[in-house]
């Protein structure tokens, strides 16, 4: 069974502070997905990651894809209030099916 | 453009009573995923319908079921309900060749059973 391993699983700090959240496998993943969640509503896709060593930007927003396609890296600098909520990473295996991370709740202090 | 609707977006069941819950892919997808998400934790998949199928189901009970309709729209049903099926219910929509890009998900159906 493909585990998603992500952490930290609960962050919490000041405005303008930059941060990190990770996902780790050991099995390679044909995607990896990020989604944001608030509460009382689905996940919204943030990005996807398709092949190994990818980065991509969404404004304050990096994620990167590991070079071997089993890990992913979410860094959020500069962070902001409206940044708070659950993030979550999903990686896609080869049946297709997507295998969650637990999330991290990342609250950001005004 | 509409997104994926649920319906309904609460519901309140009694322990042992059956309950019935809708999806509406967004516009263009044609492959439905069910998941169940406990509070603060990840969603755990249920099923997936393509063309009217089950295609992938998780470790679910049988009494979790499903339907998928010939436009795209699907049902969760949940026989026999315990306490601990209370949660949201949420389903995802995506192009069934465009799996690997991402999934849009609904809003969710809160369920409790007392």
């Amino acid at each position: 069974t493909q585990l998603l391993e992500q952490s930290p699983q609960f962050l919490s700090i000041q405005e303008g502070e930059n941060l990190t959240v990770y996902c780790n496998s050991s099995s390679v993943f044909s995607s990896l997905q990020w989604y944001r969640q608030e509460p009382g509503e689905g996940p919204v896709l943030l990005v996807t990651v398709v092949t190994g060593g990818e980065v991509k930007k969404l404004k304050r927003l990096t994620f990167q894809f590991g070079d071997a396609r089993k890990d992913s890296s979410l860094h959020i600098t500069a962070a902001q209030p409206g940044d708070t909520g659950l993030y979550l990473c999903a990686g896609t295996d080869s049946n297709y099916q997507l295998i969650w991370g637990a999330g991290t709740k990342l609250i950001i202090k005004p | 453009d509409a997104g994926v609707t649920q319906s309904p977006t609460h519901l309140i069941k009694t322990r042992g009573q059956q309950v019935t819950l809708r999806c509406s892919p967004k516009s263009g997808h044609d492959t439905v995923s069910w998941y169940q998400q406990a509070l603060g934790q990840g969603p755990q998949f249920i099923f997936q319908y393509y063309e009217e199928e089950e295609r992938q189901r998780g470790n679910f009970p049988d009494r979790f079921s499903g339907h998928q309709f010939p436009n795209y729209s699907s049902e969760l049903n949940v026989n026999a309900l315990l306490l601990g099926d209370s949660a949201l219910y949420l389903c995802a929509s995506s192009s069934h060749d465009r799996v690997l890009l991402g999934y849009t998900f609904g809003s969710g159906t809160r369920l409790t059973v007392v």
